[in-house]
């Protein structure tokens, strides 16, 4: 079974500073997605930015930019410029089939 | 609607007692996903529904645990006997999907907050 893991419980950023979360996942298959949620308070998950397996070139959402390593099954998101707005819960998450498997989440906590 | 509604935002119940949670997914999206998320946890899938297949149901917890999906749209999740570890925020997801795997983004509800007392 794949597995989506964050080792990061809690990161914190000062205001406009760059963060990098970590992720590594488990997997045996070829063909994938991958994906960094968002979760501020408000409960509702908001999708961040998202990276195909097969694309070498890093997926890159304004502010936010992932290093995907396919090799190391690692996908971190960097959060450059960070915002007050930025502060919440990161999921990191993975897509083979029909679920998508999630990581238990980093929070990140920015400091003005 | 605009977007995933859940109903109720907020469910207190006693142990022992059942609850229907409820989900609207966006008008014309094929596929449905349940959700738990437990306090500071990450999300531990439940179930999924795509189109007319069967459900995937291999994330229940147990057989107390059910859902359904009527008319490919609206879905219930059902708890029977609750118990006070079932206290959790349940999330409901909504995405357009042909086929696996896809890249197409998850919508997400608020979720139902469940407390079992």
């Amino acid at each position: 079974a794949q597995t989506v893991t964050q080792s990061q419980p809690e990161m914190s950023v000062q205001e406009a500073e760059t963060v990098t979360l970590s992720c590594t996942y488990d997997t045996s298959e070829s063909d994938y997605y991958l994906f960094w949620y968002k979760q501020p308070p408000s409960r509702q998950m908001i999708l961040v930015i998202r990276q195909e397996a097969y694309k070498q070139q890093n997926a890159t959402e304004n502010r936010f930019s992932v290093n995907f390593q396919k090799a190391a099954k690692s996908f971190s998101l960097k959060i450059s410029d960070s915002q007050l707005g930025d502060a919440a819960m990161y999921f990191c998450a993975y897509r083979g089939g029909n679920k998508l498997v999630f990581g238990a989440g980093t929070i990140l906590r920015v400091k003005s | 609607g605009a977007g995933v509604s859940q109903s109720p935002s907020n469910k207190v119940t006693e142990k022992g007692k059942d609850v229907e949670l409820r989900c609207d997914p966006i008008s014309g999206h094929t596929a449905l996903y349940w959700y738990r998320q437990s306090l500071g946890q990450g999300l531990e899938f439940l179930i999924y529904f795509q189109g007319n297949s069967a459900p995937d149901k291999s994330g229940l917890p147990s057989d107390r645990f059910s859902a359904e999906r009527t008319g490919g749209s609206v879905s219930t999740l059902t708890i029977q006997r609750t118990q006070q570890e079932d206290s959790a925020v349940y999330l409901c997801a909504s995405s357009l999907e042909i086929g696996a795997p896809t890249n197409e983004k998850l919508f997400f509800g608020s979720g139902t907050q469940l407390s079992v007392l």
